[in-house]
């Protein structure tokens, strides 16, 4: 079964800080794809990145970066100098390679104290 | 990236009204989904439909209904809200991508 875990439901840091929310997930398929998303008090959901079960090469962009590795099966996401604007719910999920079918963690809730 | 529309953006309606919430994307995407949220909670799917005359129930039991009449368009409908109904509706589209409207807030009184 498909199944997408972020343990941290909550976490608070203080502004300018490192953060990592971490996601494992459970597939039994040999493709798929995995996805952050971020959501801010306005509801929105906001799609960050994408990465497919081929490509283990960690990305960066600007102070946000993704950490995947298959053997642990994890997707993990890093906020460098956190700020204030990074406060939101943030979303992990695992899809089918189709796309048909997408797998949400239950999200981290994220604070950043200024 | 989609754009996707969802009107309206907030509602307050009364119990036992009939409801619609509109979704719309301009993107050709024949995968499109609803999912029903409570502020950020967990998303559940209600409804998704992957092209014209598709539609399909998701993995909450929900009283809405669905239509995909045009490719663009892929409205939800409650019948008779009731209290209970009372959430964030979020519709998305895409292929291999979810890409998510600004979602719709409603309180059914």
């Amino acid at each position: 079964a498909q199944k997408v875990t972020q343990a941290q439901t909550e976490i608070s840091v203080v502004e300018k800080e490192d953060v990592t929310l971490d996601c494992v997930y459970e597939t039994r398929d040999t493709t798929y794809y995995l996805f952050w998303y971020k959501q801010p008090p306005s509801g929105e959901l906001v799609f960050l990145i994408r990465r497919n079960s081929f490509d283990e090469q960690n990305e960066i962009s600007g102070r946000y970066s993704w950490n995947f590795q298959k053997s642990t099966s994890s997707f993990n996401f890093t906020i460098t100098a956190s700020q204030v604007v990074d406060s939101a719910v943030y979303f992990c999920a695992l899809s089918e390679w189709d796309g048909n079918q997408f797998y949400f963690g239950t999200g981290t809730s994220l604070t950043v104290i200024p | 990236e989609a754009d996707i529309y969802q009107t309206p953006r907030y509602l307050v309606i009364g119990t036992g009204k009939k409801i619609t919430l509109e979704c719309s994307q301009t993107m050709g995407h024949d995968k499109m989904y609803w999912y029903q949220q409570d502020p950020g909670m967990e998303l559940h799917l209600i409804h998704y439909s992957y092209g014209v005359n598709s539609t399909e129930k998701g993995d909450l039991s929900s009283e809405s209904t669905v239509s995909r009449i045009r490719t663009e368009h892929f409205p939800l409908t409650l019948e008779s809200a009731r209290p209970s109904h009372t959430s964030q509706y979020l519709c998305a589209s895409g292929q291999e991508t979810q890409y998510f409207g600004p979602g719709t807030r409603l309180l059914v009184l």
